[in-house]
């Protein structure tokens, strides 16, 4: 049972790229997040989603695109990258409501120089 | 304006003892509390979670205490194993369904 699965694991970009984080899981759970992990931060929620089809902001949004096309499925994109968004990025669902169990995936670690 | 705190960076403790953990919280309307255990290069897992209508809740090794009046849980760890050094974050939500806020984690060293 593969749970929630990231996809890349790593990346390095320079500024100014794009590229797309994927989060596919299995549980068919119905909420899907986006979180990033900088040193002494913590879990920041960047966005979510409720369900196929709908999206919403968390608290650290700017820079970042998300959509929700397939209930398993839910991308993070960044248009053009900056090295701000030097990060860990975890994708994580939960089945019932957002204050619920939620299961993450391994992270993506991405550098952008 | 941090609604989730965890005031202690990192802790260090001796195989066998007790760790205790703790995190406190700014918004009354949090009713539902969780923590999570983290490994390095690895995401994090659910622990424990108490809903603000218990005071105590354990699972094995693990016992959360929550303290409303004074906006304030732990988790205590009895005893701890090596195996549970790890960075560990406090989570809250309210029943509103909105998003769970995290604290900035806790490294948790337990020495042998």
């Amino acid at each position: 049972n593969a749970g929630v699965t990231q996809t890349p694991k790593f990346r390095v970009l320079k500024t100014g790229q794009s590229m797309t984080l994927l989060c596919a899981q299995d549980m068919n759970h119905e909420y899907m997040y986006w979180y990033r992990q900088d040193p002494g931060m913590g879990l920041r929620l960047i966005h979510y989603s409720v369900g196929e089809g709908t999206t919403a902001k968390g608290e650290v949004p700017d820079g970042y695109n998300v959509s929700r096309l397939k209930k398993q499925n839910f991308l993070l994109g960044l248009e053009s990258a900056a090295p701000s968004q030097t990060s860990v990025y975890f994708c994580a669902s939960s089945r019932g409501g957002m204050n619920t169990e939620a299961f993450f995936g391994q992270g993506t670690r991405l550098t952008v120089v | 304006d941090q609604q989730v705190k965890q005031n202690s960076p990192s802790l260090s403790v001796q195989e066998g003892r007790i760790s205790i953990l703790n995190c406190d919280y700014t918004n009354s309307m949090f009713d539902y509390f969780l923590w999570y255990k983290k490994y390095p290069a690895e995401g994090p897992t659910f622990l424990i979670s108490i809903s603000s209508i218990k005071d105590k809740n354990e699972d094995g090794r693990f016992t959360v205490f929550l303290n409303k009046s004074a906006k304030h849980l732990s988790l205590h760890i009895v005893p701890s194993q090596p195996g549970d050094s790890a960075v560990y974050f406090c989570a809250a939500s309210d029943s509103g369904n909105t998003p769970l806020v995290f604290g900035k984690g806790t490294r948790l060293s337990v020495i042998a």
